[in-house]
């Protein structure tokens, strides 16, 4: 079945260490996106792929980093410099030809200790 | 700057009782519009959408939403609501380079 795999479902990190969660998608989607989600906050976006190795930042970058070499993979990098990194992390792709609706995955629950 | 309002953060609905889940957005452009779904700890599934045409819009699981281009709203609608539908609502609207603004979402609870 296509679909987008996060993995892992939970992670826990000790603070100062940088920590990379997993998205892969078989939808053969060219956009590829990462929110992150805190209650009340709704979806903030970190970074998006319209195509393979290029991307953007989003609203709430700093502190993040990502690649893109593969059309399916969008790993998302949460650094040290990131102040608050206990999140809930959502990945997302969508066709990418003009403003389509996003799939999401599962999402990863990241806790920093 | 593009937003997405939804102005009820809680709301709480007895089973088999109508909904009426409320959205507003600004954006400059014809809005490209999103109703997703998330149980908690899971992903967002799409309801609904809107691009263009009839400005009544039906989606999965019984839900309808209206799109008023006067009122910049696009409300989410169900006639009887299950205890299955017990979860948050999030509203988005597509802007230029192909992203979602979200909403902070709506937390719906059904009282049997």
């Amino acid at each position: 079945d296509g679909g987008i795999t996060q993995s892992p479902k939970y992670l826990f990190r000790k603070e100062g260490q940088n920590v990379t969660l997993s998205c892969e998608q078989n939808l053969n989607h060219d956009a590829m996106y990462w929110y992150r989600q805190d209650p009340g906050q709704g979806l903030r976006l970190i970074y998006y792929s319209q195509i393979v190795n290029d991307f953007q930042k989003g609203d709430i970058a700093e502190g993040y980093s990502v690649s893109r070499e593969k059309k399916e993979s969008f790993p998302l990098t949460v650094t040290s410099a990131q102040k608050n990194p206990t999140a809930f992390y959502l990945c997302a792709s969508s066709m990418g030809s003009g403003v389509t609706e996003a799939f999401f995955g599962q999402g990863t629950r990241l806790t920093v200790v | 700057a593009q937003s997405v309002t939804q102005p009820d953060i809680h709301i709480t609905v007895s089973e088999g009782a109508s909904l009426e889940l409320r959205c507003n957005y600004s954006y400059g452009a014809t809005p490209y519009l999103f109703w997703y779904v998330q149980s908690p700890g899971q992903g967002l599934q799409l309801l609904l959408k809107y691009f263009s045409g009839d400005t009544l819009v039906q989606g999965i699981k019984g839900f309808e939403a209206e799109f008023k281009r006067s009122q910049s709203s696009f409300n989410l609608r169900k006639p009887s609501v299950h205890w299955s539908d017990a979860a948050e609502y999030f509203c988005a609207v597509g802007i230029y380079g192909n992203k979602l603004v979200f909403g902070a979402g709506t937390i719906l609870r059904v009282k049997s």
